[in-house]
């Protein structure tokens, strides 16, 4: 079975500095990833996603993420963010293309003007 | 083209009731999964249906249960509510076949059990 863990619960953070919200993941077999984006009273919204190939993903809003297959993470990161970046941030997994997303319990980033 | 909605927006119950939440698929889409989020924790999967079968279940019990219908349209019935079925329950549809497909959610539907 997979599982993921988000390092960090709430991540504060002032305006036009840089984040990193940290993933980690476990798995047996290899796995596609995702982060997604929770604004208050919202559904999901991706991110970004890695299915293969490069080992950099670039996502929208400016975020991107890097898989590191042995350290087993996956974590997002934005050079400079901003007031609206605030929001939930869950990584996730799937097995294969039809199995069901396994998230984590989040993180609240949090950013200060 | 529709993306997902899901209705009602927020529902009250009192313990013991049933609620059934309702979720309209994007368009061309042919699976839709559900998922529990309680407060303070990342969405759970309770089941998937395909083609109006259940296709799928994480570890819930049989006293939640669903429904696809010809249109892709889904259900989520809970009978007999708890305290702890209070969440915020997403559905997420996507079309099989192919290694990936993308789950597109609706905004949730929020649950308070009294």
């Amino acid at each position: 079975a997979q599982s993921v863990t988000q390092l960090d619960s709430q991540v504060p953070v002032f305006e036009e500095a840089p984040v990193e919200l940290r993933c980690n993941y476990s798995s047996s077999v290899s796995v596609y990833l995702f982060w997604y984006v929770q604004y208050p009273n919202q559904g999901l919204q991706l991110l970004l996603k890695y299915l293969s190939g490069s080992t950099l993903v670039k996502g929208i809003n400016g975020f991107e993420a890097e898989f590191n297959k042995s350290q087993t993470s996956f974590h997002l990161r934005k050079p400079s963010v901003h007031i609206s970046d605030t929001a939930e941030y869950f990584c996730a997994v799937i097995r294969s293309g039809n199995t069901p997303l396994v998230f984590g319990k989040g993180t609240r980033l949090s950013v200060i003007a | 083209e529709t993306g997902v909605t899901q209705s009602p927006t927020h529902l009250i119950k009192t313990r013991g009731q049933q609620v059934t939440l309702r979720c309209s698929s994007q368009s061309g889409h042919n699976t839709v999964s559900w998922y529990q989020q309680a407060l303070g924790q990342g969405p759970q999967f309770i089941f998937q249906y395909y083609r109006e079968e259940e296709n799928g279940r994480g570890n819930f019990p049989p006293r939640f249960s669903g429904l696809q219908f010809p249109n892709y349209s889904s259900e989520l019935n809970v009978n007999a509510l708890e305290l702890d079925d209070s969440a915020l329950y997403l559905c997420a549809s996507t079309s099989r076949g192919g290694s990936y497909n993308e789950q597109f959610f609706g905004p949730g539907t929020r649950l308070t059990v009294l």
